[in-house]
């Protein structure tokens, strides 16, 4: 069956950066798009970008631009999506998913990014 | 890209059944057959209910359906039932080769 598991949940400091990993397995890795989407405490999904696994290709939500970086690594069937100059506002669960046509069937479990103010 | 519109909160007795609307634009609901709906549970990750405006995935009863008029796209769940408490989020693909979710519904069952 098709899994998503991230990494672990972290905490940074305010202007740091974070490093999120996605690891797909069940399925043909580079066949699919995967993408990121987050959950601010008590606030709805937001889709921060996607990922072509096997291009490399990327596109992001315009207010991620020039801060969200999205990288592959197809050896290991894993994607990264790293956040720089990190805000007490980037504090929230970031989550992976497959993408299938305009849908996404298949989550990561998500990761708890926490940005003390 | 704004948000798409969802009533803050629905709620209908067991049995009965309920609509939650999706409004967008042109540029995202009303422009392609790419919309979606997810329900989300507290501290768990979102479930695919819909897709592609009405098609259920495998797995999901079939007391929920889909559809779509103009930019404003719905989910109905019928035959209400306690486990379908939850917080309900449309999806839609862009004409900006993006994804823009809704701004989610609570479900409550009275």
């Amino acid at each position: 069956q098709v899994q998503l598991v991230q990494s672990g949940a972290e905490v940074k400091k305010p202007g740091a950066s974070v490093k999120v990993s996605c690891k797909g397995s069940g399925y043909t890795f580079t066949d699919y798009y995967l993408h990121w989407v987050r959950q601010a405490p008590g606030q709805g999904l937001e889709w921060m970008g996607w990922i072509d696994t096997n291009s490399g290709a990327t596109t992001y939500a315009q207010r991620f631009q020039g801060r969200v970086t999205m990288t592959k690594d197809t050896s290991i069937n894993t994607v990264y999506m790293e956040m720089d100059s990190l805000t007490s506002d980037d504090t929230a669960v970031y989550y992976c998913a497959r993408g299938v046509g305009g849908s996404h069937p298949d989550w990561g479990q998500g990761t708890l990014v926490t940005v003390p103010s | 890209q704004s948000a798409l519109t969802q009533p803050a909160s629905v709620s209908g007795s067991p049995g009965q059944s309920i609509t939650i609307s999706c409004t967008g634009t042109s540029s995202d609901v009303g422009g392609y057959n790419y919309v979606c709906w997810y329900q989300q549970h507290p501290g768990k990750a979102p479930k695919l209910v819909i897709y592609d405006v009405n098609k259920r995935p495998s797995g999901i009863s079939n007391r929920f359906s889909g559809s779509k008029s103009g930019n404003t796209a719905s989910l109905t769940i019928s035959g209400l039932q306690a486990g379908d408490e939850a917080d309900y989020y449309c999806s839609s693909y862009t004409s900006i080769v993006t994804y823009v979710f809704g701004t989610g519904t609570k479900v409550s069952v009275l």
